[in-house]
């Protein structure tokens, strides 16, 4: 099993939809959590992070976390063309693996206009 | 302010020989990790360093090393390079602690032919 497992894509969603991104984890010791973006052919650009139950908002970004469920979530509003690229979802763990970010296999999403 | 500087941006290697990759934090940014990113394996933790300490290291071969400098600077190098080691090799850094993410730079994108 993976450590840290997004949902498969693609993902193709309307110009003006929600798009619904999703991640689980495995180990439970994960502190703190994080969704990139990546253009093609462009380094992964840090979006959110969040490291408490529940959600955290920031403009169309939405993040969501049950540490219980060990399940993140990352919700796009009313999306556009240019959000249009490849999604990762990273966690980073305590103690010995402090400083390691572990990262799922990336979802693309495709915003249609 | 500026961002995480990696050079070079390119680099194409003979195998058998080895290359050193440059990574320059964001000022202040004293945790410095490195990663590798290919198609079929997605984002890879190789090592993290801070205070010119190797803190956390990933599963690869002992062909990759790297170092870490007093002003934060880090380099990673990689000998009897192989067709495998083709990759984009991604430095990223923050401050140290806490919940806030890493700041991946531009990348150096390496062929081995």
């Amino acid at each position: 099993q993976k450590e840290v497992e997004q949902n498969s894509g693609p993902l193709s969603v309307p110009e003006g939809a929600i798009a619904s991104l999703n991640c689980t984890y495995s180990d439970r010791g994960s502190q703190s959590f994080f969704w990139y973006r990546q253009y093609s052919g462009k380094s992964p650009e840090l979006i959110m992070f969040i490291y408490s139950n529940g959600d955290k908002e920031d403009g169309r970004f939405t993040a969501q976390l049950n540490k219980a469920s060990q399940y993140v979530s990352l919700l796009i509003r009313d999306s556009q063309p240019s959000d249009s690229a490849t999604y990762l979802c990273a966690s980073i763990g305590g103690g010995t693996s402090y400083g390691k970010l572990t990262f799922g296999q990336g979802t693309i999403l495709t915003v249609h206009p | 302010k500026a961002g995480v500087t990696q050079t070079p941006r390119y680099l194409i290697k003979t195998r058998g020989q080895q290359v050193t990759l440059s990574c320059s934090p964001i000022s202040g940014h004293r945790s410095v990790s490195w990663y590798q990113q290919t198609p079929g394996q997605g984002l890879q933790f190789l090592f993290e360093y801070f205070s010119e300490t190797q803190r956390n290291k990933g599963n690869f071969p002992g062909r990759f090393s790297g170092r870490q400098f007093s002003n934060s600077r880090s380099e990673m190098n990689v000998s009897t390079l192989e067709l495998g080691d083709s990759a984009l090799y991604l430095c990223a850094s923050r401050f140290d602690r806490g919940p806030d993410g890493y700041t991946f730079g531009s990348g150096t994108r390496l062929t081995v032919v």
